[in-house]
């Protein structure tokens, strides 16, 4: 079945620590997107790729990078610059612009 | 930059009882999508709506794009306990990427 992966379900991770969260579609969508969830925030975009080795910054960029050297995987890299990394992330695909979302079942990043 | 705004926060019905809720844009949108994220879930892809004054109907849902398609509204009929979750709404404005509402979570009891 076609679809998007992310793992893991739960991380935790200390202060300081870069972590990276993965997301894999076989979907064959060119664009993927990532999106943080806060309670009571909706879902505020990060960053997203329209194809492969090209990506663009979002609303809350600051603190995180991602890349895009295949199609199907867009790596998420929390870093210790985020000031506020505990959050549910979750990743999408889609075929292109105007089409819906396919969302990954989130990663839910707790970092003490 | 592009804000869509959704409204209310949350609704608590009884089972049988209709819900609404409501999503305006401060810029005009080329197309709305509407996603439901049940508790514990992720958000999955309900409809989309293209032209001014569309509607279209899945069941007991009802979704209708404004004229000046910068609003949105999605109804359901005579609520199930099924109906649990939250709705967003996600405006595609000038930008490549989706903007979402903060959702409207959806209480139903029995």
């Amino acid at each position: 079945d076609g679809g998007i992966t992310q793992s893991p379900k739960y991380l935790f991770r200390k202060e300081g620590q870069n972590v990276t969260l993965s997301c894999e579609q076989n979907l064959n969508h060119d664009a993927m997107y990532w999106y943080r969830q806060d309670p009571g925030q909706g879902l505020r975009l990060i960053y997203y790729s329209q194809i492969v080795n090209d990506f663009q910054k979002g609303d809350i960029a600051e603190g995180y990078s991602v890349s895009r050297e295949k199609k199907e995987s867009f790596p998420l890299t929390v870093t210790s610059a985020q000031k506020n990394p505990t959050a549910f992330y979750l990743c999408a695909s889609s075929v292109d612009r105007d089409y819906g979302y396919t969302f990954g079942s989130g990663t839910r990043l707790t970092v003490v | 930059g592009q804000q869509v705004m959704q409204i209310p926060q949350y609704q608590h019905v009884q089972e049988g009882e209709d819900f609404t809720t409501y999503c305006n844009s401060s810029t005009t949108l080329s197309n709305i999508q509407w996603y439901k994220q049940r508790p514990g879930g992720h958000p999955v892809f309900l409809i989309q709506l293209v032209k001014s004054g569309e509607v279209k109907k899945q069941k007991r849902l009802t979704f209708q794009f404004g004229e000046a398609k910068k609003n949105s509204s999605l109804h359901i009929t005579a609520t199930q306990t099924t109906d649990v979750g939250t709705y967003f709404c996600a405006g595609q404005g000038s930008g490549y990427a989706l903007n979402f509402g903060k959702g409207t979570s959806l209480l139903v009891t029995p």
